[in-house]
């Protein structure tokens, strides 16, 4: 299994400011994946980071949206960019071990 | 992108088998059936997965039809701790050793006691 530990478990943030999650894993990983999970809905896929390297946005997600960090092979970062109530969700962060994706508890953003 | 669909609901007497079915009927060869479930407020948790053959482990089993166009998850024994949504995934492998899950919409499952 892994151990994914995500920060803040949640906030409430002002519209037009910005909040940046952190995600640190139990081991190293090559890939690590953001999702978005709006109000009664299923995950949505924002991006792909590989440490090193750009991050991989799906169609909808832009990087100045939605900035990602990678420094290492057991941390990343996803910040929320000038946040609008369209922001509130729950924001999660996944490592695979294998062909098992893990998750961490999430962090659930309320804007205001 | 291989999508799945599911009943957004089922309701199921605890101590009984919970069938959930799944359909996903535009998956391609080589992309694996996953299923998650959410508690609320938590991250989803692994349950099973497979590619042709059926599968059990401790918490499930899955059937896969012959032709992989529709799939069900069997909990067969449910117990209240098995309320939670019940996610059917496809996994599509990408280039540069990637891949994406495809989220259906899930089903809520209450076991009743």
């Amino acid at each position: 299994s892994a151990v994914i530990s995500q920060k803040p478990s949640r906030d409430i943030c002002q519209r037009g400011t910005s909040l940046t999650i952190q995600c640190q894993v139990d081991s190293q990983v090559t890939m690590m994946f953001w999702y978005r999970q709006q109000p009664g809905q299923s995950l949505t896929l924002i991006a792909t980071a590989n440490q090193g390297s750009e991050a991989t946005y799906e169609s909808g997600f832009v990087i100045d949206k939605f900035p990602i960090s990678r420094p290492n092979l057991t941390f990343s970062t996803l910040t929320v960019s000038n946040m609008s109530p369209e922001d509130s969700s729950i924001y999660l962060c996944s490592v695979d071990r294998g062909l098992e994706a893990f998750f961490g508890q999430g962090t659930r953003l309320t804007v205001v | 992108d291989a999508k799945t669909t599911q009943p957004p609901s089922m309701d199921c007497a605890e101590g009984r088998a919970a069938n959930l079915p799944c359909n996903h009927s535009t998956i391609s060869g080589n992309e694996y059936v996953y299923w998650y479930r959410q508690i609320h407020s938590q991250g989803p948790q692994y349950i099973i997965h497979g590619l042709k053959n059926n599968e059990t482990n401790e918490m499930a089993s899955l059937i896969i039809t012959e032709d992989r166009k529709s799939s069900t998850l069997i909990l067969p024994h449910a117990t209240l701790r098995d309320t939670a949504v019940h996610y059917c995934i496809v996994r599509v492998e990408r280039a540069g050793n990637n891949r994406k899950l495809i989220w259906g919409l899930g089903t809520s499952l209450a076991v009743n006691p």
